[in-house]
């Protein structure tokens, strides 16, 4: 069973509207992290927010938030007020417990249109 | 400290030949790790240092494949008598032990085994 989907394979979006990307997990660790991370084009992966699974507030980091919705197990990335350098891969990944590799999802492409 | 470096950035190659890639950690984090990436996809777990000691290798590294990380420094993977599947994206992440929940990833060595 996958742990990680994303499923939007890919988004458009208006510039300077809020883009909502999806992922839901599957753990049965009650300790874990989510992490969402942005690759362009270049190559690198941009980390960009975290959650734990302890912690009591979503995650916010500048234009990045993170809709942590635990009894649902999901943990959806808001993008606020789009810009063209926006555009990008998007990949969640989960660390379990003390584990020191992270699980990923198959990723979900952006696309902000001018 | 300028991030993770890898070296190359691209690496085009002949089926049957020996291919070496090279990552260059933050210089304070301890532990140190390889991911491959195929097309696509989400990258996967290869392998993970803390400091020089190789502490889990994932069933995706055949015998072809070895790293090393001598004196906790900076790492190598290697690849030997490459094949059109082993054609991905080999990224390199640091990060430290405890503390954090980072991973620094590096723009990746670009592999394509024709």
């Amino acid at each position: 069973a996958q742990k990680i989907t994303q499923t939007q394979p890919g988004m458009f979006v208006q510039e300077k509207e809020a883009v909502t990307l999806d992922c839901t997990y599957d753990t049965s660790d009650p300790s874990y992290g989510l992490f969402w991370y942005k690759q362009p084009s270049s190559g690198e992966m941009i980390f960009l927010i975290y959650q734990g699974s302890y912690d009591q507030q979503n995650a916010t980091e500048g234009r990045y938030s993170l809709n942590f919705q635990k009894a649902r197990k999901s943990a959806n990335l808001v993008i606020s007020a789009s810009q063209l350098g926006d555009s990008a891969m998007y990949f969640c990944a989960m660390r379990e417990g003390s584990n020191y590799q992270l699980i990923w999802g198959a990723g979900t492409k952006l696309i902000i249109k001018p | 400290d300028t991030g993770v470096s890898q070296d190359p950035r691209h690496k085009i190659t002949k089926r049957g030949q020996n291919v070496t890639f090279r990552c260059d950690p933050i210089s304070e984090h301890n532990r140190l790790y390889w991911y491959r990436q195929t097309l696509g996809q989400g990258p996967e777990f290869l392998t993970y240092f803390q400091n020089e000691a190789q502490l889990e290798k994932s069933r995706l590294l055949s015998d072809r494949f070895s790293a090393e990380r001598p004196k906790g420094s900076f790492s190598t993977l290697e690849i030997q008598r490459t094949e059109q599947g082993d054609s991905a994206m080999y990224l390199c992440a640091s990060s430290f032990i405890f503390g954090g929940n980072g991973y620094t990833f590096g723009s990746g060595t670009r592999l394509t085994v024709v």
